[in-house]
């Protein structure tokens, strides 16, 4: 089975851009990966926050944006606010109604 | 908006089963998908499997092929996840969520196997 790989952690200034990755062990990450990708904090659901690459779900500020960069999908979060701090995942379609999500990147905001 | 309602929290013995249901709170899941995610103590979110309610059609991640089963009842409003021969590392939350888009999340079920 293909594994999804994001990074660890990442950190990002109050104010600041940060754009976090969603790869294949093997392979481009492609428009027909429909990538999504969702908040969780501690002790709650997972958000939705982008799908289908770059769709925005309802509710979602729009300095969240997806996107494809290079072979991977992409989240960008711009003007970074302190409760941006969570863990990020991402999760990618493989075909055959088959989903599989990366391992998720904890964003500090400091 | 449609909320999704999970039931509650279980306890269970190795080798034995548990089902969790998840209820739209308005209405049926129409033609959406019901996907499952768990996720263990202090890691990730997993992919189990999803269930489109309306034609009873499932398909399940290959690792818990052999011991999942994904239903609904007729009035599609309900969908339940059945997981069966539990084991230590099956100790997780349970997620319903709704969907291609995964849009919306259940709150979760916590199932502790011990």
């Amino acid at each position: 089975q293909a594994v999804v790989t994001q990074e660890p952690s990442f950190s990002v200034s109050p104010g600041g851009t940060v754009t976090l990755s969603c790869g294949l062990s093997s392979g481009s990450v492609s428009t027909s990966h429909y990538a999504g990708w969702y908040q969780q904090t501690p002790g709650q659901a997972p958000r939705t926050l982008i799908y289908s690459t770059n769709i925005r779900s309802s509710g979602v500020p729009d300095r969240f944006s997806g996107s494809i960069l290079g072979n991977k999908a992409a989240l960008t979060i711009t003007g970074a606010q302190a409760d941006d701090e969570a863990h990020y995942y991402c999760v990618l379609s493989m075909g055959g109604d088959n989903w599989v999500f990366g391992g998720g990147t904890k964003l500090t905001v400091l | 908006q449609v909320q999704l309602v999970q039931s509650g929290a279980e306890m269970k013995k190795p080798g034995s089963s548990v089902k969790v249901s998840c209820k739209a709170s308005r209405g049926t899941f129409s033609s959406y998908a019901v996907n499952w995610v768990r996720q263990a103590p202090g890691q990730g979110l997993e992919w189990m499997g999803r269930l489109i309610p309306s034609l009873g059609l499932a398909n399940y991640a290959q690792m818990f092929q052999d011991r999942v089963t994904l239903t609904a009842d007729r009035s599609t409003t309900t969908a339940y996840m059945e997981l069966r021969s539990l084991r230590s590392e099956d100790t997780a939350v349970y997620y319903c969520t709704r969907g291609e888009a995964f849009d919306i999340w259940g709150p979760g079920t916590v199932v502790a196997v011990s």
